[in-house]
């Protein structure tokens, strides 16, 4: 079985422009989260979509956005990218809508913001 | 704001000895669950307690759960130098989203 997979895991962006990151969960999974890791605020929760709809969202800023598409895959998109949005991107499956259960997570995007 | 504060925040052990790591957390949960992240990688997902219960085993791996004290503790026994990683708590009520802490940064020496 295939695990989460992250696309790209590398990317380096100038400020002012946007980015779009992949996450494909593991089949079956109908649940994405995404975070934000950062060396000063560790794994910050960004938003989760559960059949295609955003259930909850963190305390971040309107230029983080997601979706989810009928496949389960999600892609989480940053405008007017800024400096401090350099981070590591990990996006987690689950099976089903409870957060109590295990999380399977991909290996990250690394986005650069320079 | 973090819900789970984990204890130490680095620790440094020579291999075959036993690693513990300590979370703290503030609310009420459902469970309490421990993870694992090598250098800039994906967290691993390690072990999950249930509020009901107090100690679980997998492997060399050993957690406790005191929900009175509001804390959870992780102990590696006979270290490897593979153990060496970032290890997270995170905790959920159910409906709500984890919550990680900062982790604690393990560096176990061959």
């Amino acid at each position: 079985k295939a695990g989460v997979t992250q696309t790209p895991r590398y990317l380096i962006k100038t400020r002012g422009q946007q980015v779009t990151l992949s996450c494909s969960p593991i089949s079956g999974h109908r649940s994405v989260s995404w975070y934000q890791q950062t060396p000063g605020q560790g794994l910050q929760f960004l938003f989760e979509y559960f059949s295609e709809t955003q259930r909850n969202k963190g305390n971040f800023p309107g230029r983080f956005s997601g979706r989810q598409f009928s496949n389960s895959r999600s892609e989480m998109n940053v405008s007017t990218l800024e400096l401090g949005d350099s981070a590591l991107y990990l996006c987690a499956s689950r099976t089903g809508g409870r957060y109590d259960t295990e999380a399977f997570f991909g290996q990250g995007t690394r986005l650069t913001v320079v | 704001s973090q819900q789970g504060e984990e204890d130490p925040q680095a620790l440094s052990i020579q291999e075959g000895e036993n690693a513990t790591m300590n979370c703290s957390y503030k609310t009420s949960i459902n469970n309490l669950q421990w993870y694992r992240q090598n250098s800039g990688r994906g967290l691993v997902h390690l072990i999950l307690i249930r509020s009901n219960e107090r100690e679980k085993h997998s492997g060399r791996l050993r957690v406790t759960l005191d929900t009175s004290k509001k804390s959870s503790s992780l102990l590696i026994t006979a270290s490897r130098a593979a153990d060496t990683a970032s290890y997270f708590c995170a905790t959920s009520s159910g409906n709500t989203p984890l919550v990680f802490g900062k982790g604690t940064r393990l560096s176990v020496i061959a």
